[in-house]
């Protein structure tokens, strides 16, 4: 148990669905990060939210959509996904977010799987 | 190519010997850290080394920091079957942006009974 929730831990969802995924830290944290794991690849980091507000988008395409209503809730809201939009999707939330020595606390992530 | 690269990609090796596992950076760095992730899971913290120490120590884990090679090294000691996971350096940029940590693409450990 890491203090960082993710439901659901799998998904299947077709290309026309919309579905969201839903993270929430119970650690007190400030920041809370969305990143994308694929098969081969490092992880990616999409979003980061410092305080609810976004400070980061790394060029995510925009059926791709974060929502941060508090520091404890992050949501991300997918819609009309592309089967390579297949991946382990992890929250993770850290006490500062510009603070070098941050370490990083993730969720055990969403399997997404785009049918 | 990435900020962090581990070397190697797998190692399999037998349980109650050492595991090492190396990582190399591009640009300057004020920390790097070591990640965990057993499979299909998320990632656990293991050990951060910060720019201007060499070596550290925790438990079974040693790590060493050479900046002149921009390189690192995970050392794991009498290793365990529960030790078989895949391992992440993390490089935290010199200036700034301590939530920009960038990964590699991991080594993946197995430990063999």
């Amino acid at each position: 148990e890491t203090g960082v929730t993710q439901t659901p831990r799998h998904l299947v969802m077709g290309m026309t669905n919309k579905k969201s995924l839903k993270c929430e830290q119970h650690l007190g944290h400030n920041a809370m990060y969305w990143y994308k794991q694929s098969a081969k690849k490092p992880l990616e980091l999409m979003f980061v939210y410092s305080l609810e507000e976004r400070v980061e988008n790394n060029s995510v395409p925009s059926r791709f959509s974060p929502e941060c209503p508090n520091s404890s809730h992050l949501f991300l809201h997918l819609h009309t996904l592309q089967p390579e939009d297949s991946a382990l999707y992890l929250c993770a939330s850290s006490q500062e977010p510009g603070m070098p020595g941050n370490t990083i606390y993730f969720g055990e992530g969403s399997w997404l799987t785009v049918v | 190519s990435q900020q962090g690269e581990e070397d190697p990609q797998a190692l399999s090796i037998q349980e109650g010997e050492n595991a090492t596992m190396n990582c190399s950076y591009k640009t300057s760095i004020n920390n790097l850290q070591w990640y965990r992730q057993n499979s299909g899971r998320g990632l656990v913290h293991l050990i951060l080394i910060r720019s201007n120490e060499r070596e550290k120590h925790s438990g079974r884990l040693r790590v060493t920091l050479d900046t002149s090679k921009k390189s690192s090294s995970l050392l794991i000691t009498a290793s365990r079957a529960a030790d078989t996971a895949s391992y992440f350096c993390a490089t935290a940029p010199y200036t700034g942006g301590g939530n920009k940590l960038t990964f590699g693409t991991g080594t993946q450990l197995k430990v063999e009974l």
